[in-house]
């Protein structure tokens, strides 16, 4: 069975300062990664993924991500975040390509001017 | 190109009646999943579909939830009859082949009073 932990349900930050959020997993099999963002009255959109290719990951908007096997994380980091970062954000980790996604409990994210 | 449509945004009803829900995919999108929130808590699976198969129903919680995918195009989510517990958000997401890119709706509310 798969898992995910996001540590801290509300992560606040003042503008211009470092955005790191917390995913642990736990997978009998190589995962497939994810970190999906939810903007107000908005769908979920892909951030980034880890499909077993290079560790650290960047994605759309700056945000990176880097793959960790031996501490089991996937921890989200941005050097310095906007405004406009303010959402709620859910990891997630999938068995392969084409297999459900089993998501954490999220983080939302408050950016302070 | 228009996105994952949800029908509706909101919906508010009594324990014991009956609601249905309604997820346009993006077109060509052969695969079409359903997930849940509930309650703040993590984002679950409930079904995928592949065109106008179910290939995976694992996660539907009992037989009070009934999907349909008409043609494998639309899908349909009912709720019969609806208990408190069933409130949350519903997300629908649908993808071209594989798990690449997961495109989600806005999601529908539903509150169940």
């Amino acid at each position: 069975a798969q898992s995910v932990t996001q540590l801290g349900s509300h992560v606040s930050v003042s503008e211009g300062a470092l955005v790191l959020l917390r995913c642990n997993y736990s997978s009998s099999v190589p995962p497939y990664l994810f970190w999906y963002v939810q903007y107000p009255n908005q769908g979920l959109q892909l951030l980034l993924k880890y499909t077993s290719a290079a560790t650290l990951v960047k994605g759309i908007n700056g945000f990176e991500a880097e793959f960790k096997k031996s501490e089991t994380s996937f921890h989200l980091t941005k050097p310095s975040a906007h405004m406009s970062d303010a959402a709620e954000y859910f990891c997630a980790v999938s068995r392969s390509s084409g297999d459900k996604l089993t998501f954490g409990t999220g983080t939302r994210l408050a950016v302070r001017p | 190109e228009a996105g994952v449509t949800q029908f509706p945004s909101h919906s508010v009803i009594e324990k014991g009646q009956t609601v249905t829900l309604r997820c346009d995919p993006i077109s060509g999108h052969d695969n079409l999943y359903w997930y849940r929130r509930v309650m703040g808590k993590e984002i679950k699976f409930l079904l995928h579909f592949v065109k106008e198969s179910k290939q995976d129903e694992s996660g539907m919680p009992n037989n009070r939830f009934l999907a349909e995918r008409t043609g494998g195009t639309y899908s349909t989510l009912k709720v019969q009859p609806a208990e408190l517990e069933d409130s949350g958000v519903y997300f629908c997401a649908s993808s071209q082949v594989i798990l690449e890119k997961l495109f989600f709706g806005s999601g529908t509310q539903l509150s169940v009073l």
